[in-house]
């Protein structure tokens, strides 16, 4: 066990709805990064959160966005879905070490 | 693009025998994880090695680093049935904790 939760496990949606994926961290873990792996892929950044703010994005386009709380809870919004975001939506959370531990993903599929 | 690549992309071996699976990178980095990922789910974290460590060892796993020619081993020795999985590097060459994985190498351990 990680210690990191995600949920729903999973998710399907059809083109042009909007999502939210949510990510429950270790406590005393600052950073929450989300990951999507498409099938058969390995996992590409999306963007990273420390203490509530954005730090660092990957190649997602700005309908990819994200909050992080104070309760080391995090969610991933995606608006108008494509059939391109069917993907394993991964979160981790950093320790100070940099070890990042995931959580078990959350399976979207967009019809 | 994604930093690492994994060789082979495939493995199959009896159990019992050594598994070895090998990453290479492209920039310089601070250091580099191996997971592993049963069926689609979670990342498991299996051990992180720095930029200026040679070789670590964890029960059955050893994973070395040369920096010269940006490439990591990792070997599964005594392999079993469980060890049935996709194994993925990471670098931070992202940024800190801003993992970028390979396309990870899918082991089958057959009995």
């Amino acid at each position: 066990e990680t210690g990191v939760t995600q949920s729903p496990t999973h998710l399907i949606k059809t083109r042009g709805q909007q999502v939210t994926l949510r990510c429950s961290s270790q406590s005393g873990h600052n950073t929450v990064s989300w990951y999507q792996q498409a099938l058969g892929q390995g996992p590409q950044f999306i963007f990273q959160y420390y203490r509530e703010e954005e730090n660092g994005r990957g190649n997602f386009p700005p309908r990819f966005s994200g909050l992080q709380f104070p309760n080391y809870s995090s969610e991933l919004n995606v608006n108008a879905l494509e059939l391109d975001d069917s993907a394993l939506y991964l979160c981790a959370s950093a320790s100070p070490e940099d070890t990042q531990y995931f959580g078990p993903g959350t399976r979207l599929t967009v019809l | 693009s994604q930093q690492g690549e994994e060789d082979p992309q495939a493995l199959s071996i009896q159990e019992g025998e050594n598994a070895t699976m090998n990453c290479s990178y492209k920039t310089s980095i601070n250091n580099l994880q191996w997971y592993r990922q049963n069926s689609g789910r979670g990342l498991v974290h299996l051990i992180l090695i720095r930029s200026n460590e040679r070789e670590k060892h964890s029960g059955r796993l050893r994973v070395t680093l040369d920096t010269s020619k940006k490439s990591s081993s990792l070997l599964i020795t005594a392999s079993r049935a469980a060890d049935t999985a996709s194994y993925f590097c990471a670098t931070d060459a992202g940024g800190a904790q801003k993992l970028v994985f390979g396309q990870g190498t899918r082991l089958t351990i057959n009995p």
